[in-house]
């Protein structure tokens, strides 16, 4: 099974580019999300869908957008890159039958390596 | 707010000692608590999990308990191996919400 898939695994852009991070799913989860993982703060939540044409901010939305036309997809969009988005972003997804009651897993992609200069 | 509190690291042991990873939390209502662990160059994956008081998580020789009482999850292994060696994170979600709160992670090198 491949689960959740991410491309590129590593990147470089110039202030100011603009790029889109994928993320595919083929556990036919409703629930998918995006985070960014930098040194000594976690994981942060930027964006999550709860289904198909379904999208909202997390903790830290400004500078990226998210789309969700299939179940599958959940593409992510910095509109004009800037060197503090120099981070390792992961989708991750999972059920939504279940995850209101707090116990459905996640499954996460190996990570993509953005850095900005 | 909901928050993860770990214990900063990076931990250093020795194979085949005791290992302890603090986590500590805070929450409305009666989180699920997880343990996450990310192998080097690979996205998190679940270690193991509790949903309610006093139940106890365990995988891999790793546990966790949910103390209720003392906002406490934390992760204990008997006997450590070098390629337990990676970066463990706490987390927890709440009923009504789709979202994980996670802690910092807590890297953990094992020496041979």
């Amino acid at each position: 099974n491949a689960g959740v898939t991410q491309t590129p695994k590593f990147q470089v852009l110039k202030t100011g580019q603009s790029m889109t991070l994928q993320c595919a799913q083929d556990m036919n989860h409703e629930y998918m999300s995006w985070y960014r993982q930098d040194p000594g703060m976690g994981l942060r939540l930027i964006h999550y869908s709860v289904g198909a044409g379904i999208t909202d901010q997390g903790e830290v939305p400004n500078g990226y957008n998210v789309s969700r036309s299939t179940t599958e997809d959940f593409p992510l969009r910095l509109l004009s890159a800037a060197p503090s988005q120099t981070s390792v972003y992961f989708c991750a997804s999972s059920q939504l039958q279940g995850a209101i009651g707090g116990n459905t897993e996640a499954f996460f992609g190996q990570g993509t390596r953005l850095t900005v200069v | 707010g909901n928050s993860v509190t770990q214990m900063e690291g990076p931990v250093t042991l020795s194979e085949e000692a005791f290992l302890t990873i603090n986590c500590t939390y805070t929450a409305t209502g009666y989180p699920s608590l997880f343990w996450y662990v990310q192998y080097p160059g690979e996205g998190l994956q679940l270690l193991l999990k509790a949903t309610k008081a006093d139940d106890k998580g365990s995988n891999k020789g790793f546990e966790a308990t949910y103390r209720k009482e003392t906002t406490s999850f934390h992760l204990e292994k008997g006997s450590v191996q070098v390629s337990d060696s990676a970066v463990y994170f706490c987390a927890l979600k709440t009923s009504g919400t789709y979202k994980y709160i996670f802690g910092t992670g807590t890297r953990l090198k094992v020496l041979a």
